[in-house]
């Protein structure tokens, strides 16, 4: 079946470790999304990419990084540079009209 | 820059009832789209409907459908017949034809009483 996938579901990191998050999907679509959300706040856009090799810079890019050398894959860094990690992040592609699962990240 | 704004955080009401949640947005354009998403304790976020501006007719998707007043700027979700199913946190979301990104509201959370 197509869709999107994240991994880890859960994902445990010592303060000042950087962490990736995998998000990858079969549907063929040009642009993906990486949001954050916290409790009460909605999603919040991070990064975002229109095509493979191009991305932007969304609401809160700080302490964020990503890249996109496939089409197929948008993976997300965590930098220790980001004074509060902890949240759940969702990918989405194609006018974020598809998400995938989320991966919850705690920074202990 | 474009704002979207849940005004009731939480609602609650009885099986088989309709229910109406609210949603308003700010924007100075005139090309746009609408999406009504939800987010069941799975937390996966599931899209509902979808309302293009430049379309006068309401979006209706089953038992779900939209009141969208593009001049008052609000974009209404209305569920006919309420479901347990349809417990839910529910996001209002903008997002314009010129940069394609989405602004989400902060969501209200319904709950289908038995």
């Amino acid at each position: 079946d197509g869709g999107i996938t994240q991994s880890p579901k859960y994902l445990f990191r010592k303060e000042g470790q950087n962490v990736t998050l995998s998000c990858e999907q079969n549907l063929n679509h040009d642009a993906m999304y990486w949001y954050r959300q916290d409790p009460g706040q909605g999603l919040r856009l991070i990064y975002y990419s229109q095509i493979v090799n191009d991305f932007q810079k969304g609401d809160i890019a700080e302490g964020y990084s990503v890249s996109r050398e496939k089409k197929e894959s948008f993976p997300l860094t965590v930098t220790s540079a980001q004074k509060n990690p902890t949240a759940f992040y969702l990918c989405a592609s194609k006018d974020e009209q598809f998400f995938g699962p989320g991966t919850r990240l705690t920074v202990l | 820059a474009q704002t979207v704004t849940q005004s009731q955080p939480e609602m609650s009401v009885q099986e088989a009832e309709t229910v109406t949640l609210s949603c308003t947005y700010d924007t100075s354009e005139n090309n746009y789209y609408l999406f009504w998403y939800k987010q069941p304790p799975s937390r996966q976020m599931i899209l509902v409907i979808r309302q293009e501006a430049y379309k006068q007719q309401n979006a209706t998707e089953n038992r779900f459908s939209v009141n969208f007043q593009k001049a008052a700027k609000s974009f209404s979700l209305k569920i006919s017949d309420s479901q347990l199913g349809d417990t839910a946190m529910y996001f209002c979301a903008f997002m314009s034809f010129s940069n394609e990104k989405l602004t989400f509201g902060t969501g209200t959370r319904l709950t289908i009483i038995p």
